[in-house]
């Protein structure tokens, strides 16, 4: 599976959007960019992938580069409840599973 | 509601006893996976099982095993536990036995606790 690179902590107003980075240079043709939270010791929860094309849906949007390799996760609205660990994980082709790195500490503020 | 049922959702148990968690995957779903997350390490892959035969396998201890049964729910068993065994152990599950665009999904978690 390709490494991905986010950074460790951000910050966001809420009601604000948060736009989450992340770097996957080495990402391969068939490999999908996902990305998922967890609330505090919850289990993680999916929010979105994508191949090539930009995507979105009821929790977020995905914009994946040209090259596709990076990516930003956009919640539009953020709220309190938004404040978890966000993994953004790249896998596919042969791969199994998902292999979780050390995220981005995202903290929604008043 | 991922519909990934995990129990129990909490468990304290004594060094050297063993125990067993049990998991039932989202209807439909066929791979079980278990993960481990312990307060000073981030989610560990432990196992993946699809339709009843192991298909992958990351950093599972010998004292660690795991079978998926016909009806495709799921039991981790744990043996000779240690204290740094202590720890949120998730199942997941999915619809195929490799991702290429499948969505994992993951269940609320058992906490295990060694004393």
């Amino acid at each position: 599976d390709a490494k991905t690179t986010q950074p460790p902590s951000m910050d966001c107003a809420e009601g604000r959007a948060a736009n989450l980075p992340c770097n996957h240079s080495t990402i391969s043709g068939n490999e999908y960019v996902y990305w998922y939270r967890q609330i505090h010791s919850q289990g993680p929860q999916y929010i979105i992938h994508g191949l090539k094309n930009n995507e979105t849906n009821e929790m977020a949007s995905l914009i994946i580069t040209e090259d596709r390799k990076s990516s930003t996760l956009i919640l539009p609205h953020a709220t309190l409840r938004d404040t978890a660990v966000y993994y953004c994980i790249v896998s596919g082709g042969t791969a199994s599973k998902l292999t979780f790195g050390t995220g981005t500490r995202l903290q929604v503020t008043l | 509601d991922s519909g990934v049922t995990q129990t129990p959702k909490h468990l304290i148990t004594a060094t050297g006893q063993r125990v067993t968690l049990r998991c039932s995957p989202r209807s439909g779903d066929l791979s079980v996976y278990w993960y481990q997350q312990s307060l000073d390490q981030g989610l560990q892959f432990l196992i993946q099982y699809y339709n009843g035969e192991e298909r992958a396998k990351g950093n599972i201890l010998e004292r660690f095993s795991a079978q998926q049964f016909p009806d495709l729910h799921s039991e981790l068993n744990l043996s000779s536990l240690e204290l740094g065994d202590s720890a949120l152990y998730f199942c997941a599950s999915s619809v195929g036995d490799r991702l290429s665009g499948n969505t994992i999904y993951f269940g609320e978690g058992s906490w295990l606790t060694v004393v």
